[in-house]
């Protein structure tokens, strides 16, 4: 099993439609998880840190379920601008131990 | 401002050269990492730094090396021992159980 998996995609939605996607990581002892944004041809940005609590930051909206071993990210009222690759990000245990990316999903939203 | 800088953005090598690319921060991180990009592809990691003079081979360390004589920096050389060098590199650094903060990258080509 690979330490963190996505659905690749593309998805492709409308404007204003509402869609999730999924990570799922193999180490449970991960400790910090993030969402990060990565254009085409860009370096990665970070979108938001997940918290064991779930955290909303405008139209964006991630949750961490620990027992499950997964994080979401659910993008609300989808922009044109929110086309991009999203990257599920986790650290192991140590603070500064590598991170680990997944290969992203991409999204594509249509007008 | 505080950042992290790449350079060049981009760089020629011919066959069996070596060439180096520079990663400097001023962030005052502890960790710095290199990863490697290949098109519609996620980021594997190359070498990471954890604090200064020393560091740890990443996934696919072979063909590249990597020094931490200060803080600041971490360059990394590509040499000729490395076969399919062309892809994006992206260096980052970040302080414990922190977001990662990304160069802008190089986009490395084989002539």
């Amino acid at each position: 099993r690979k330490e963190v998996e996505q659905d690749p995609g593309p998805f492709n939605v409308p404007e204003g439609a509402t869609v999730a996607f999924n990570c799922t990581y193999s180490n449970s002892a991960s400790q910090s998880f993030f969402w990060y944004r990565q254009d085409c041809r860009k370096e990665p940005k970070l979108l938001m840190s997940v918290y064991s609590s779930g955290n909303e930051d405008g139209r964006f909206t991630a949750q961490l379920n620990r027992a499950s071993q997964y994080i979401s990210l659910l993008i609300r009222d989808s922009k044109l601008s929110d086309s991009a690759t999203y990257l599920c990000v986790v650290t192991s245990v140590s603070g500064n131990t590598p991170l680990v990316f997944g290969k992203g999903t991409r999204l594509s939203v249509i007008a | 401002d505080g950042g992290i800088t790449q350079s060049p953005k981009y760089l020629f090598r011919k066959e069996g050269q070596n060439v180096t690319l520079s990663c400097e921060q001023n962030l005052n991180h502890d960790a710095m990492y290199w990863y490697r990009q290949d098109p519609g592809q996620g980021l594997r990691l190359i070498y990471y730094s954890q604090i200064v003079n020393d560091f740890q081979k990443g996934d696919i360390a072979e063909g590249y090396s990597v020094s931490r004589e200060k803080k600041e920096s971490f360059p990394l050389t590509v040499t000729s021992a490395q076969k399919n060098p062309t892809a994006f590199y992206l260096c980052a650094s970040k302080q414990e159980y922190a977001e990662a903060f990304f160069g802008q990258g190089t986009r490395l080509t084989v002539v």
